[in-house]
């Protein structure tokens, strides 16, 4: 059964503090995604990475960094969260054309 | 600039009728077009999906309609249920193998019984 995996499913933190949101897939998907969704907005890429240590910058990259030591692993970092980037964050996998999403992290910064 | 355009925002129909989402694109070299289902509390999940070389796609009660010329596409879903309530998104992709696609902003469809 093909899957994508995050966690946490939630997560308040301070302004300030740092954050780590987790993706696993089980796949072996090649290209990995992080996105986040905000009301009315629809999706916005933030990094895309194409496998292990080989990520590139999507539209939205400021404020984020990445990491994906493991091809079934990608992490999306924020260093000193920033109030503006409570979202609700998706990551995804795909072999070809098609994303498989996973459940959603339901971030808020206060 | 946004390059996937969705209409209307929102929309509802009852139960049995035909719901039509709409999409528009600028960019010439768009050349794969998915529509991805979300439910509330969900990740987007690939719901049908149309290549730039075809008019039109179908699977069961889901059809996309394609005009190249105009840049614009269509999603329609005949015999609406209350199950197809959900936010429907159009994206497209250039086909050039980068594995990007841009969204639009989503259409909220709610299905009255």
């Amino acid at each position: 059964d093909m899957k994508v995996t995050q966690m946490p499913r939630y997560l308040i933190k301070r302004m300030g503090e740092n954050v780590l949101l987790e993706c696993g897939q089980d796949m072996s998907h090649e290209t990995m995604y992080w996105y986040r969704q905000d009301p009315g907005l629809g999706l916005q890429l933030i990094y895309i990475s194409y496998d292990v240590d080989s990520n590139s910058e999507g539209d939205i990259p400021k404020g984020y960094r990445v990491s994906r030591k493991k091809r079934e692993h990608f992490s999306l970092i924020l260093d000193s969260a920033k109030t503006n980037q409570t979202s609700v964050y998706f990551c995804a996998s795909s072999s070809s054309y098609e994303q498989y999403f996973g459940p959603g992290t339901r971030l808020t910064v206060l | 600039q946004q390059q996937v355009r969705q209409s209307p925002q929102s929309l509802t129909v009852w139960e049995g009728e035909t719901a039509i989402l709409n999409c528009s694109y600028e960019n010439s070299a768009f050349d794969y077009f998915p529509w991805y289902q979300q439910f509330p509390g969900e990740g987007p999940a690939l719901l049908i999906a149309i290549r730039s070389v075809s008019d039109k796609k179908e699977d069961g009660r889901f059809t996309i309609f394609f005009n190249k010329r105009e840049k614009k596409l269509s999603l329609h879903i005949t015999d609406s249920q209350p199950g197809d309530s959900a936010t429907y998104f159009c994206a497209a992709n250039p086909g050039a193998n980068t594995g990007k696609l841009t969204f639009g902003h989503g259409t909220i469809l709610r299905v009255h019984p």
